[in-house]
């Protein structure tokens, strides 16, 4: 079943604002997580991974955070685009530690939504 | 540099068909990954492949299955279609056999009436 999970379903923000979408895991062995956007109609796009001995991670415009202690990740966007309007999902890797299978778990995304 | 690639982009059967659906990964990239997305979900792990062998197999019925070619290139069959089975297919190509770094493909939407 599913160890990830999201707080919201739906985000909105205004362009050029910063956006945040939160996630949860359940199982405190997840040691690999990916962040991915997922146009309409299109496939799941990469955006970042983090592993489980770092707490944030920095891309292009995006950060990643992770709270081991609370089991909780979240993606940070800055200077929102309308581009950048699509359904984020996080993915969490390995239910056991030293699991070499390359299985992902994935939420039901948030949805975000850029408004000029 | 070419992603993954998917074929064909949609599909339309009756129920009871058969169906392949057909991936090609990321030049490079050894592991082949299938996944179901039903609408508004998020997707589901099908099966892993790894240098030609199964790696990995997600809670699904015996009527899917997959297999990887030489060339790392892979196909998932799904035999006697139901209309639950109608969704999105996607595959995801990573250099290893961990989860690290998968990328996906656009997908093959497949609908069953």
């Amino acid at each position: 079943g599913e160890s990830v999970g999201l707080h919201l379903p739906t985000l909105s923000v205004q362009e050029g604002d910063n956006s945040i979408i939160n996630c949860a895991y359940s199982n405190s062995a997840s040691d690999y997580f990916i962040w991915y956007k997922q146009e309409s109609g299109k496939g799941p796009q990469f955006i970042i991974d983090i592993r489980s001995n770092m707490d944030k991670r920095q891309g292009q415009r995006v950060t990643v955070l992770l709270n081991k202690t609370v089991k909780h990740l979240s993606l940070q966007i800055a200077a929102t685009q309308p581009g950048d309007s699509a359904v984020y999902f996080c993915a969490d890797a390995g239910i056991d530690r030293g699991s070499t299978l390359g299985r992902l778990y994935f939420g039901r995304g948030t949805q975000l939504t850029v408004w000029p | 540099d070419a992603g993954v690639t998917q074929s064909p982009t949609h599909l339309i059967k009756t129920r009871g068909q058969h169906v392949t659906l057909r991936c090609s990964p990321i030049s490079g990239h050894k592991s082949v990954s299938w996944y179901q997305q039903v609408l508004g979900q998020g997707p589901q792990f099908i099966f892993q492949y790894y240098e030609k062998e199964e790696r990995g197999r997600g809670n699904f019925p015996d009527r899917f299955s997959a297999r990887q070619f030489p060339n790392y290139s892979s196909e998932l069959n799904v035999n006697a279609l139901l209309l639950g089975d109608s969704a999105l297919y996607l595959c995801a190509s990573s250099f290893s056999q961990g989860p690290y770094e998968q990328y996906f493909g656009p997908g093959t939407r497949l609908t069953v009436t």
